[in-house]
């Protein structure tokens, strides 16, 4: 069963803004990953924060993790075209269960 | 970086006929892979885990007979579709972690697209 659920579903932004994409959980983790996929494509890792750290920076990506809430946030700052893609979460318990997804697509 | 190829990228073949996917690990060992589905514009769903030198492990409602697993070796996973049907059309999906790295994350095959006719 998928745990992790991300809104928006889509998200349509200038290229330039900053796009945040939300995902919540259900069960306890040991980490959560944010995955990157192309349409078509297989996936690629962008972050992996561990239930123990709040809050994770990778380049233009900032990643939040709220246990309490049990939901984690992607922020992508200066979004670029090239980061049109699908994002998703997964959480870690003892395999990865991935969430629905989050389409963004960055205009130019 | 952790390369996982997968082949073929692309496969159409008739119904009743059975299809493999393989899955490597180029520069790592993977004593454990995991094998998804995607359905267009949907999430993962993991179908089952492929576990080095033993059985794998099949989500609930994965037929095992349909979808066999064969995890030979550290660095080779192959999924087989038998007696292929239009609905078993779909995009698959392996990944596998380094053993080698504490916490791995995932690293993802490119996918096989396979259509059945």
């Amino acid at each position: 069963s998928q745990q992790g659920e991300e809104d928006p579903q889509a998200l349509s932004i200038q290229e330039g803004e900053n796009a945040t994409m939300n995902c919540s959980y259900k069960t306890s983790i040991n980490n959560l990953q944010w995955y990157r996929q192309n349409s078509g494509r297989g996936l690629v890792h962008l972050i992996l924060i561990r239930s123990n750290e709040r809050e994770k920076h990778s380049g233009r990506l900032r990643v939040t993790l709220d246990t309490s809430k049990k939901s984690s946030s992607l922020l992508i700052t200066a979004s670029r075209a090239a980061d049109t893609a699908s994002y998703f979460c997964a959480t870690d318990g003892n395999k990865l269960v991935f969430g629905a997804g989050t389409i963004l697509r960055v205009k130019s | 970086g952790a390369v996982v190829s997968q082949h073929p990228s692309w496969v159409i073949c008739k119904s009743g006929t059975s299809v493999k996917i393989e899955c490597r690990s180029l520069d790592f060992q993977a004593t454990t892979m995991f094998w998804y589905r995607q359905f267009p514009k949907q999430s993962l769903m993991l179908m089952a885990t492929s576990n080095e030198g033993s059985k794998a492990t099949y989500e609930q409602g994965v037929e095992k007979d349909k979808f066999l697993i064969n995890h030979a070796s550290l660095t080779l996973s192959t999924l087989t579709v038998t007696s292929a049907h239009p609905e078993d059309s779909s995009f698959y999906i392996c990944s596998a972690r380094d053993r080698g790295v504490y916490n791995s994350p995932l690293h993802f095959g490119n996918g096989t697209r396979l259509t059945v006719t």
